[in-house]
């Protein structure tokens, strides 16, 4: 692989329901990103983790969880989904420089019903 | 708070020039960015801008002017294969990137 990929593509999941949605990497890049996009709003950061091993709090993180065991993977965790989290859910990953650009992952559309 | 506005849409022709507008305020600025989203896809970055200036970067520029919180994205010799969105995009005082909702451009031939 090159770049980011994420699992799956679409879905669609009962409410209350557990759901892990997967992001890997191949850069090595030290920063990966959780991001949610509604229409009409901007991209959302629910998580984010600066190297393995770390993570923080983005602006949206109620209801979700994350994991950096190592640097290529950051499954992002919907541990009760609730209606509110059908979204489309970006991954992206930047090697930490100051330029800082990210590389987005091609997007997990979510439906919660 | 933290505030990115950008316009919802804009409409062009194609082979003219268009610029897309940017207006901020964040908690501190490291750095102003601009990515392109075809409909269904992922962002792609297009430019960086955090000293004020123009970027060039072949049809592409992007203008920074610090003082004035403000940004624009010019594209020129317009082709249908931009019909995309443009999300204005500033890295605050955390380093993280605080996104505008994005400004859809529609191409007409």
């Amino acid at each position: 692989i090159a770049g980011i990929t994420q699992a799956p593509t679409s879905q669609i999941l009962a409410a209350g329901r557990r759901m892990t949605l997967r992001c890997t990497q191949d850069m090595r890049h030290n920063a990966m990103y959780w991001y949610r996009q509604d229409l009409g709003l901007g991209l959302r950061l629910i998580h984010y983790s600066n190297t393995a091993g770390t993570t923080g709090k983005g602006e949206v993180p109620d209801g979700y969880s994350v994991s950096r065991a190592n640097t290529d993977d950051f499954p992002l965790t919907l541990a009760s989904a609730v209606p509110s989290q059908t979204s489309v859910y970006f991954c992206a990953s930047s090697d930490g420089t100051s330029h800082n650009e990210q590389f987005f992952g091609p997007g997990t559309r979510l439906t919660v019903l | 708070g933290q505030n990115i506005d950008q316009p919802t849409e804009m409409t062009a022709t194609e082979g003219a020039i268009v610029q897309i507008n940017c207006t901020y305020q964040t908690s501190g600025f490291n750095g102003l960015f601009w990515y392109q989203q075809h409909a269904g896809e992922a962002p792609t970055f297009l430019s960086y801008n955090v000293l004020d200036g123009l970027e060039e970067k072949g049809r592409f520029s992007s203008f920074l002017s610090r003082s004035k919180g403000y940004s624009y994205l010019l594209l020129k010799e317009l082709q249908m294969k931009d019909s995309a969105s443009y999300l204005c995009a500033v890295k605050d005082s955390n380093y993280q990137l605080i996104w505008g909702a994005g400004t859809k451009l529609i191409i007409k031939p």
